[in-house]
């Protein structure tokens, strides 16, 4: 069936260095993709989102990429800060249902 | 911009009584959702409404689930009677159209049933 999953439930990095979270998708129907961050008793918070006609989009220290080649999707995180710890999560949807389906998600632990 | 407003934000509950929770949308967004949490996991998709209907339910435990979207705007999320399992996050969320349209989450409501 379909699904998303990350390739690293745990991801520690120093204050100032880049970040990146990986996740893998397997629906070749999926054409927009979302990256939300979730902190401690929050929601998930909208971070960025790319479209499949893109294989790059920046927003404000963030970036994501597309490989849909490899059904991979990345987001990189520049000069990552202690206000960034939290977990990540990428989410797929597809106008075949339009369901939006999470994986599993990051945390992301950032040590000053 | 209000966000998508949920309460109550904590309920604990026994196995087999009731529960019911609210979310109010975003003004003008047409499209609710209502998803499931459970601790380490991402959401799980459990109702999707366009307006006061029914989209996708696929994944909603209809023995026990129920929700409705009566005017368009508001949505209740029901559970009866609750099971140990239920124990979990229930975040509303809603986006403009639907698909292709950023989905905005509210801060859910934690459930908690002992």
């Amino acid at each position: 069936g379909e699904s998303v999953g990350l390739h690293l439930p745990t991801l520690s990095v120093q204050e100032g260095d880049n970040s990146i979270i990986n996740c893998a998708y397997s629906n070749s129907a999926s054409d927009y993709f979302i990256w939300y961050k979730q902190e401690s008793g929050k929601g998930p918070q909208f971070i960025i989102d790319i479209r499949s006609n893109m294989d790059k989009r920046q927003g404000q220290r963030v970036t994501v990429l597309l490989n849909k080649t490899v059904k991979h999707l990345s987001l990189q995180i520049a000069a990552t800060q202690p206000g960034d710890s939290a977990v990540y999560f990428c989410a797929e949807n597809s106008n075949q249902g339009g369901k939006l389906i999470f994986g599993q998600g990051t945390e992301l632990s950032v040590k000053p | 911009e209000a966000g998508v407003a949920q309460s109550p934000r904590y309920k604990i509950i026994e196995k087999r009584q009731s529960v019911a929770f609210w979310c109010n949308p975003i003004s003008g967004h047409a499209t609710l959702y209502w998803y499931q949490q459970i601790l380490g996991q991402g959401p799980k998709l459990l109702i999707q409404f366009q307006n006061n209907g029914v989209v996708d339910d696929s994944q909603l435990p209809k023995d026990r689930f129920s929700a409705e979207r009566l005017k368009g705007v508001d949505s209740t999320l029901k559970i009866q009677p609750a099971k140990l399992e239920d124990s979990a996050v229930y975040l509303c969320a809603s986006s403009f159209q639907g698909y292709g349209n950023t989905i905005y989450f509210g801060e859910g409501s934690w459930l908690t049933v002992v």
